[in-house]
């Protein structure tokens, strides 16, 4: 059980054009969801946490206006990358917590994004 | 600030035992896990440790000592397969997670 997938696991896109990847809880409910960005050979980046049904939680750094966060329901949450740049360029992973009394993180296959 | 302090890379052999040392310096504390990533791959959870002691699954174990701040991971009779890096991450006081850079396990024949 706890499956997250990631759509789509790979994306190549032109400089100024938007990217959205979808993040989706196959067999539960995640009242919350993390949107992270890692670089090559760098740890987990956490770059905003989404609570279903409320706004973001962005981290210090990430611009919101930017990467905008949707969490519609309780299985899924968007991330877009709006006007995309080179240096936008990683790979992006969500992660969804059940909540309640379990705190573990269950993790997407992961989203690499490549922008020329 | 908060900090988590982990070995960058090791090295072991092929049937060895091996540990994943990691000390952390939190505001607050709700639990430590350690999750294996395959290059390329997404971070899978390995262990939960909230309580000292140690934590043993399969090959796999995990010990912590909330009062020192430390934790390690033990891997034994490595397999190839090891081949990974291992993230320790910290649960704060607001139950976020605090991830350390990761420490990437070389395994040789």
């Amino acid at each position: 059980g706890a499956v997250v997938s990631q759509h789509p696991s790979w994306v190549i896109c032109k400089s100024g054009t938007s990217v959205k990847i979808e993040c989706r809880s196959l067999d539960f409910q995640a009242t919350t969801m993390f949107w992270y960005r890692q670089f090559p050979k760098q740890s987990l980046m956490l770059m905003a946490t989404s609570n279903e049904g409320s706004k973001a939680t962005y981290e210090q750094g990430v611009e919101k206006d930017k990467f905008l966060i949707n969490h519609a329901s309780l299985t899924l949450s968007t991330l877009t990358v709006t006007s995309a740049h080179p240096e936008d360029s990683s790979f992006y992973i969500c992660s969804a917590r059940l909540g309640g009394d379990s705190y573990e993180q269950y993790f997407g296959p992961g989203t690499r994004l490549t922008v020329t | 600030g908060q900090n988590i302090d982990q070995p960058t890379e090791m090295t072991a052999t092929e049937g060895a035992i091996v540990q994943i040392n990691c000390t952390y310096q939190t505001s607050g504390f709700n639990g430590l896990f350690w999750y294996q990533q395959h290059a390329g791959e997404a971070p899978t959870f390995l262990s939960y440790n909230v309580l000292d002691g140690l934590e043993e699954k399969g090959r796999f174990s995990s010990f912590l000592s909330r009062s020192k701040g430390y934790s390690y991971l033990l891997l034994k009779e490595l397999q190839m397969k090891d081949s990974a890096s291992y993230l320790c991450a910290v649960m704060d006081s607001n139950y976020q997670l605090i991830w350390g850079a990761g420490t990437k396990l070389i395994i040789k024949p």
